[in-house]
């Protein structure tokens, strides 16, 4: 399996625009997991899927942020509108329930300018 | 939710034990202990975790005390591709069979040669 897949693996954009960031979970796994990671606040948790379905998403900063995940495969991150303090790395992780070990891709650079 | 205290950085030549201490003081009974780590620009990834006994793997041995209130980390022979930032993460439960893994700030372990 090639493990977690996010694209792109690096985004600039201008402020203002809308963000969209995705990400394929190892085959098989049902429980999918968005995390941001920045110098100030280390890897904070967003929002996290199981069965498709998001179960917690009390780490999402603000409207401007939403997540869907239409089906097993695949996952997006949407900022809209994109602001400079939304610069991180935005990491995609998955596994399977009440299984122990998550998975990590290689997350996406944004830098917003 | 029970959190952890580890050191802010550590040291370990090359070729020797490295220890990487974490306080979990407020754990509770079912929760388990886990351990990752995150290499320079890359994504983290599990290492081993546990819940009461000690436990090893290929990579690692986790030492846990017996009123679990602190746990250690133990890379055997560390090397320095072992050279991460090493997180000790308690797991909550949010409902259910749900779970989440809530990031600190880690220890940063560096090895010299």
């Amino acid at each position: 399996d090639a493990g977690v897949i996010q694209s792109p693996r690096h985004e600039v954009t201008e402020m203002g625009q809308e963000v969209t960031l995705r990400c394929k979970p190892i085959s098989g796994h049902n429980s999918l997991f968005w995390y941001r990671q920045t110098m100030m606040r280390g890897l904070e948790l967003l929002i996290y899927f199981n069965n498709n379905v998001p179960i917690d998403d009390s780490g999402m900063p603000e409207d401007r942020f939403s997540a869907k995940m239409p089906n097993a495969s695949f996952s997006t991150l949407k900022i809209q509108p994109s602001e400079p303090r939304d610069s991180a790395v935005y990491f995609c992780a998955s596994n399977l329930i009440r299984h122990t070990e998550a998975f990590f891709g290689q997350g996406t650079r944004l830098t917003v300018v | 939710d029970a959190k952890t205290t580890q050191p802010t950085s550590m040291d370990c030549a090359e070729g020797r034990a490295a220890n990487l201490p974490c306080n979990h003081s407020t754990i509770s009974g079912n929760e388990y202990v886990y351990w990752y780590r995150q290499i320079h620009s890359q994504g983290p990834q599990y290492i081993i975790h546990g819940l009461k006994n000690n436990e090893t793997n290929e990579m690692a041995s986790l030492i846990i005390t017996e009123d679990r209130k602190s746990s250690t980390l133990i890379l055997p022979h560390a090397t320095l591709r072992d050279t991460a930032v090493y997180y000790c993460i308690v797991r909550v439960h949010s409902g259910g069979s749900n779970y989440k893994l809530t990031f600190g700030k880690g220890t940063l372990l560096t090895v010299n040669p």
